[in-house]
């Protein structure tokens, strides 16, 4: 099956720089991968995905890109700011009709003012 | 996005005995999905809920510990059986985008605690 996997674990940053989190998949049938944010006690929010066709994404301060042929894709937020602090998770979705996302471990990303 | 409820939202139970979380979705959705999450954790998908059919399973997941309905579009349980200790966690239920597709929307999750 799937296997994905995220680094750092943990990530500091001061407010204003940028951050980035990065994750590889195994499987080459993967063809969608979400990126959700999930605040302390609250449910995991999706910020943005990314399709197997397009190579990069954008929203405002967030981005993220995609290398299906090195298997890896990553998440950049630009000008962070202390409510960007969150733990973020990376997700690759396979399947067509059995279809179903595997997540990577997370990253807890810590904004300081 | 789907506006999604669970029931209960936390929940402490003695082991051994069964709870039965609730999962409600306010527009008809393809796909309802069950995962659990451990403190500090990632998310684990524990089945698919499919409806008119039998409940999908991932590896380390069975039917008899966690059976799961699927009675219509808007709604899933998935029921947690002869809880001990270690069934401690957070249970999510998630939905696709109404219309289909691969976008997952997450409900508020259930608190576990089995003492």
């Amino acid at each position: 099956g799937e296997n994905v996997e995220q680094h750092p674990s943990t990530l500091s940053v001061q407010e204003g720089d940028s951050a980035v989190i990065k994750c590889t998949y195994s499987d080459s049938a993967s063809n969608y991968f979400p990126w959700y944010k999930q605040e302390l006690g609250k449910r995991p929010q999706l910020i943005i995905d990314i399709r197997s066709n397009v190579g990069e994404k954008k929203d405002q301060r967030i981005a993220v890109t995609l290398n299906k042929t090195a298997k890896h894709f990553s998440l950049h937020i630009t000008e962070t700011q202390p409510e960007d602090s969150a733990v973020y998770f990376c997700a690759a979705g396979s399947g067509g009709s059995n279809y179903k996302l595997t997540f990577g471990k997370g990253t807890l990303l810590t904004v300081n003012p | 996005s789907a506006v999604i409820s669970q029931k209960p939202s936390r929940d402490i139970c003695q082991r051994g005995t069964s709870l039965t979380i609730q999962c409600q979705v306010d527009s008809q959705v393809t796909m309802m999905f069950w995962y659990r999450q451990q403190p500090g954790q990632s998310l684990t998908l524990i089945a698919t809920a499919n409806q008119g059919s039998e409940a999908t399973y991932e590896s380390g997941f069975v039917i008899d510990k966690f059976p799961i309905s699927r009675p219509n579009l808007t709604f899933s349980t998935l029921t947690v059986s002869n809880m001990s200790p270690e069934d401690s966690s957070i249970y999510l239920c998630s939905v696709d985008r109404a219309g289909g597709g691969e976008t997952q929307y997450f409900g508020p999750g259930t608190r576990l605690l089995v003492l």
